[in-house]
């Protein structure tokens, strides 16, 4: 299958600073990318839809100004989660597809915790 | 808008016993269907996914589901559990249009005693 990398797998952050997540497909274009979240013993819930260069859709509830997605290119989507809480920590996991795909390939996840 | 009911958030089986994880989706067009398993802060990986095709679906690891449309189900089997079976599973609803973005289920623990 497509393999799409998430970096970091683990991220530690001051309360109050910025981290951005990035989310890239090695060897396909992807024009759609997807962002998840998943609290401890939960199941994963969609935060976001980003399609390369447009704007990305946000779920009902999710804060478009502190949660900034980026598609700008076919190959790359970044999560950058601004003014971090500690009620932010959680486990963060894109996808990425694109039209031919009957399916979407997921990252790794990436492990944030505000302190 | 579509959902999926996974029943029972945890399941024990003893090793070399059937694996049953059952999954109930509602969609109102054709869905497609995927199970995922994942290990402790691990992503998702792809267990087998149905799209329209055969209603038995085989895929990794010994596992197989069948798609039922009359009972609106797809539920995970696998005939003997092996000790690296125990992890979360996740069963999920999609549909093409919508660009492969995924409904979870809430998840299933399969805990495997020896």
């Amino acid at each position: 299958g497509a393999v799409v990398s998430q970096h970091p797998s683990r991220v530690i952050c001051k309360s109050g600073t910025s981290v951005k997540i990035e989310c890239r497909s090695l060897d396909f274009q992807a024009t759609t990318m997807f962002w998840y979240r998943q609290f401890p013993k939960q199941s994963l819930m969609l935060m976001a839809t980003s399609n390369e260069g447009s704007k990305a859709t946000y779920e009902q509830g999710v804060e478009k100004d502190k949660f900034l997605i980026n598609h700008a290119s076919l190959t790359l989507s970044t999560l950058t989660v601004t003014s971090a809480h500690p009620e932010d920590s959680s486990f963060y996991i894109c996808s990425a597809s694109s039209p031919e795909n009957t399916e979407a390939f997921f990252g790794q996840g990436t492990r944030l915790t505000v302190v | 808008a579509q959902s999926v009911t996974q029943l029972g958030s945890h399941v024990s089986v003893s090793e070399g016993a059937l694996v049953l994880l059952r999954c109930n989706y509602s969609s109102s067009v054709p869905p497609y269907l995927f199970w995922y398993v994942q290990y402790p802060n691990q992503g998702l990986q792809l267990l087998l996914k149905y799209t329209s095709a055969a209603t038995l679906v085989k895929g990794i690891n010994g596992f197989e589901a069948e798609f039922k449309k009359s009972e609106t189900s797809f539920h995970l089997t696998k005939p003997s559990a092996h000790m690296s079976d125990a992890a979360e599973y996740f069963c999920a609803v999609s549909r093409k249009a919508a660009g492969n973005k995924l409904t979870f289920g809430g998840g299933t623990r399969v805990l495997v005693k020896p």
